[in-house]
């Protein structure tokens, strides 16, 4: 079937580094959306791509969608306890008669002052 | 305006009875999704609605589940004889429309003892 996987599953830094996590599937993607859930949170949006190729920038938080539509990236510059929570990406494919939003496995950020 | 809102936040059931999960999506918005998110684990689609109509259940894991839409509003997740199996965060999600970010509700815990 179709999947979205990511890794790292887990990463641990210390405040102030960075931090990117990476999203492939298998399936080619309409678009592809990142989500943040924190600890005992639900998922919360962040963003979405659309364009082969496309790169956005919020903030120290940088996505870039693949030239393939089947890959993604969320990379976070000089992290922030407040960074702290599971990133998710989402791809959405195309089902026939709807899109449908495909969740990855997610990467657990863990951010030590 | 208000968010996605969720009844109840948690749901403690013996194995083998009938429950319901309401949601209430953000005025306005037309495409209504559920999701089954187990500790550690993404977000795991089961239905989506446009209006009223399910127009994409091929995420329901079988017959036990059903929801429902009746006024293209409030949605109602059934599930029939449950299982300690079915134990998870039952997630609901709206948006403007197919597609677009999604918005999520604080999630329903449901135990089956």
């Amino acid at each position: 079937g179709q999947q979205v996987m990511q890794i790292p599953q887990y990463q641990h830094v210390q405040e102030g580094e960075d931090f990117t996590t990476y999203c492939n599937s298998s399936t080619t993607l309409s678009n592809i959306q990142w989500y943040k859930q924190r600890p005992g949170g639900h998922p919360v949006f962040l963003i979405q791509l659309v364009k082969s190729g496309e790169v956005k920038k919020q903030k120290r938080l940088t996505f870039q969608f693949g030239e393939a539509k089947k890959n993604s990236s969320l990379h976070i510059t000089a992290t922030q306890t407040t960074d702290v929570g599971t990133y998710f990406c989402a791809g959405l494919i195309y089902g026939g008669a709807t899109n449908k939003l495909i969740f990855g496995t997610g990467t657990l950020l863990a951010v030590q002052p | 305006g208000a968010g996605v809102s969720q009844t109840p936040s948690n749901k403690v059931t013996e194995k083998g009875k009938y429950v319901e999960l309401r949601c209430d999506p953000i005025s306005g918005h037309t495409a209504l999704y559920w999701y089954r998110q187990s500790l550690g684990q993404g977000p795991e689609f089961l239905i989506y609605f446009q209006g009223t109509g399910a127009a994409d259940d091929s995420g329901l894991p079988n017959d036990r589940f059903f929801a429902v839409r009746p006024e293209g509003s409030v949605s109602t997740l059934k599930i029939q004889r449950t299982e300690r199996g079915d134990s998870a965060v039952y997630l609901c999600a709206s948006s403007l429309r197919e597609g677009l970010e999604q918005y999520f509700g604080p999630g329903t815990r449901l135990t089956v003892t």
